[in-house]
């Protein structure tokens, strides 16, 4: 079966740094994706992983483990705005349509 | 690059309206469009995928003939509500994605959809 897991709820300091884990379990993989939304919002595209390793983009960084199964998201430098829930997903091979499989999101509460 | 509007942002109807949300990406071609619903404090819910020139493919449990997708072209997905009823009421959201499969997709800002 499908499933993603990310944890439910997470609290950081501003200027601190914070991981949010995603760990996957899918028939296939073609990627993972993260997404931040605000409250009330759409999810904006964060970063994009396909192959093991590292990305970096500013304050953002995305690490993939396929063997693992597992992604991190890495937030520095925290700001309040980046109070938001954050989205991991997942790209199976599911033919030409390529849907995402979505986890549940990991609400980030950053306190001054 | 990658601006994805959808129109309304809201709307409040009555049971038994139908209602119609569009969903245009403004400076790319999407060969893609994804609907999706969302309710409070829960994550998205994919209802259909929408491929321009063809027919949407509906997720289980998704009512065709209550949701009509059209994608007529490449930049305009369409989501019809048919006959929306309290039940229906949601944040809905469509995503567009350019043709290659590792792109990824850009939100519009959704449409809150309220049925009274």
């Amino acid at each position: 079966g499908q499933n993603i897991d990310q944890p439910t709820e997470m609290t950081a300091t501003e200027g601190a740094i914070v991981q949010i884990n995603c760990t996957y379990q899918t028939s296939g993989f073609n990627g993972l994706f993260w997404y931040q939304q605000h409250a009330g919002e759409a999810p904006t595209f964060l970063s994009y992983n396909v192959l093991d390793g590292l990305e970096e983009k500013g304050r953002f960084s995305s690490f993939l483990s396929r063997s693992k199964g597992y992604s991190y998201l890495l937030l520095k430098e925290l700001q309040m705005k980046d109070s938001a829930s954050y989205l991991c997903a997942v790209r199976e091979n599911a033919g030409n349509n390529r849907k995402l499989i979505w986890g549940l999101g990991t609400s980030l509460a950053v306190n001054p | 690059g990658a601006v994805v509007s959808q129109h309304p942002s809201w709307v409040i109807c009555k049971s038994g309206t139908s209602v119609k949300i569009e969903c245009r990406s403004l400076d790319f071609q999407a060969t893609t469009m994804f609907w999706y619903r969302q309710f409070p404090k829960q994550s998205l819910m994919l209802m259909a995928t929408s491929n321009e020139g063809s027919k949407a493919t509906y997720e289980q449990g998704v009512e065709k003939d209550k949701f009509l997708i059209n994608h007529a072209s490449l930049t305009l997905s369409t989501l019809t509500v048919t006959s929306a009823h309290p039940e229906d009421s949601s944040f809905y959201i469509c995503s567009a994605r350019r043709g290659i499969a590792n792109q990824p997709q850009h939100f519009g800002d959704g449409t809150r959809l309220s049925i009274l």
